[in-house]
Parts: structure tokens; C-alpha cells; sequence
């Protein structure tokens, strides 16, 4: 079964702090990966996908992910965090195309003034 | 465009109460599914569906159940309510990505 880390459960930042939030997968194909934000009090919301090509993939505000295959990976980053970016976030791989993906525990990122 | 909407939003149940938890999207999407998250936890697949006509279990099937009758609508169904399943219920549609709904938070009491 594929699986999905996300090592670090809780995260904290200073505002204008750069960010990485990490995301490792255990299986030997590549899958599609992807990263999802959710507010306090919300639903989901799609931040970026890789599916293949180029591994450093631009999401919606202002984040990006770099695919690793030596390493597994699919790390998110920001190069400067704003406080409306305090929130869960979810890596998810679908290994197989089949439209199911599995995803990680989460990360929670709190932002300090 | 609305996308995955979830109805109701809030809900409080008795203990074996039944209800219906309602989840359209307008997207054409063949793809869908049903999650639990519980507080301070990730995401638990209930059931999801491939297509019309077609269902399967995930993670945490029991007391629950699921009809996919058309590639719109896909509803969740609590037939005896306990309170282990108060959570919040998500609702999410897929096509190369999910589209979630913004959820229905459930306790039962």
C-alpha cells in the first residue's frame, strides 16, 4: 500500500520567515503528487500538483514543491510566510492514476508576528 | 461554478438517530468520496465511488453507507448514530486533483 509521511506535526515560523514543509512517500513508481491547505474551519483546497516533467512545480499563493525521486519527496515551500498562511497542510500521492490518493497526517503551521 | 457542496453544515443527532448526508458536485467528475476527520487528526476515508452505479468501502465503512445513482450526487447515509461518530465530514470530488466541499460538522449526543 502506498504511504505517505509528513514528518513534522507542528510547525512554527516568523512572519516573513521562509518555509518547508516536508513530505516523503514510500513506493518505488513515481506517483502524482499533490499539497492541500486547509483554514481553520474549512474544507480542503488544492495548492499544486506534479504529475511529471518539470520536478519544481508553482502553486496558488505563492508556494512550490520540488520533486525528488532519489530522496522520495515532495517538500513545500514558501520563501516568505505571511500570517494568513497559519493553517493545516496536507501532502497526498495517488500512485496509481486511479484517482484515489492517500494522504498524510497533516502539518500545522502556526505563523508568529 | 460551484464545485462540491455539502448540506448540511451543522447537525446535532441523537443516538440512534439515522440521517443522510447530502454532497452534489457540478464538475462531471467520476471520482468521489466521503471522509471523517476527527479533531486535530487527519483525513479517514469513508467511501468513495468510481462512477455511477459503483461504490466501495475505505477506511472506516462501518455505520455508514453510500448510493452513487447519478455521476452528480453521492450521499452518505448514518443509519444508527453513535457517538463515535461525531466529527466533521468532508465530501470531495476528483479529476487529476480533489475538489472538497467545505464540510458537515456532526455531533451526536
Amino acid at each position: 500500500a502506498q504511504s505517505v509521511t509528513q514528518p513534522d506535526i507542528h510547525i512554527t515560523v516568523s512572519e516573513g520567515a521562509s518555509l518547508e514543509l516536508r513530505c516523503n512517500y514510500s513506493y518505488g513508481a513515481t506517483p502524482y503528487l499533490f499539497w492541500y491547505v486547509q483554514s481553520p474551519g474549512q474544507g480542503l483546497q488544492l495548492l499544486l500538483k506534479y504529475f511529471s516533467g518539470d520536478t519544481l512545480v508553482q502553486g496558488i499563493k505563492g508556494f512550490e514543491a520540488e520533486f525528488k525521486r532519489s530522496q522520495s519527496s515532495f517538500n513545500l515551500r514558501k520563501p516568505s510566510v505571511h500570517w494568513s498562511d497559519a493553517a493545516e497542510y496536507f501532502c497526498a500521492v495517488d500512485l496509481t492514476n486511479a484517482g484515489k490518493s492517500t494522504f498524510g497526517d497533516g502539518t500545522t503551521l502556526t505563523v508568529k508576528p | 461554478n460551484a464545485g462540491v457542496t455539502q448540506t448540511p453544515k451543522f447537525r446535532i443527532l441523537k443516538i440512534g438517530q439515522s440521517m443522510t448526508l447530502q454532497c452534489t458536485q457540478d464538475m462531471n467528475h467520476n471520482y468521489m468520496y466521503w471522509y471523517r476527520q476527527d479533531p486535530g487528526m487527519g483525513l479517514k476515508l469513508i467511501y468513495y465511488s468510481v462512477g455511477a452505479g459503483i461504490t466501495d468501502k475505505g477506511e472506516v465503512p462501518n455505520g455508514y453507507n453510500v448510493s452513487r445513482s447519478t455521476t452528480e450526487d453521492f450521499p452518505l447515509r448514518l443509519e444508527l448514530a453513535a457517538p463515535s461518530q461525531t466529527s466533521v465530514y468532508f465530501c470531495a470530488s476528483s479529476n487529476l486533483g480533489y475538489t472538497f466541499g467545505s464540510g458537515t460538522r456532526l455531533t451526536v449526543v
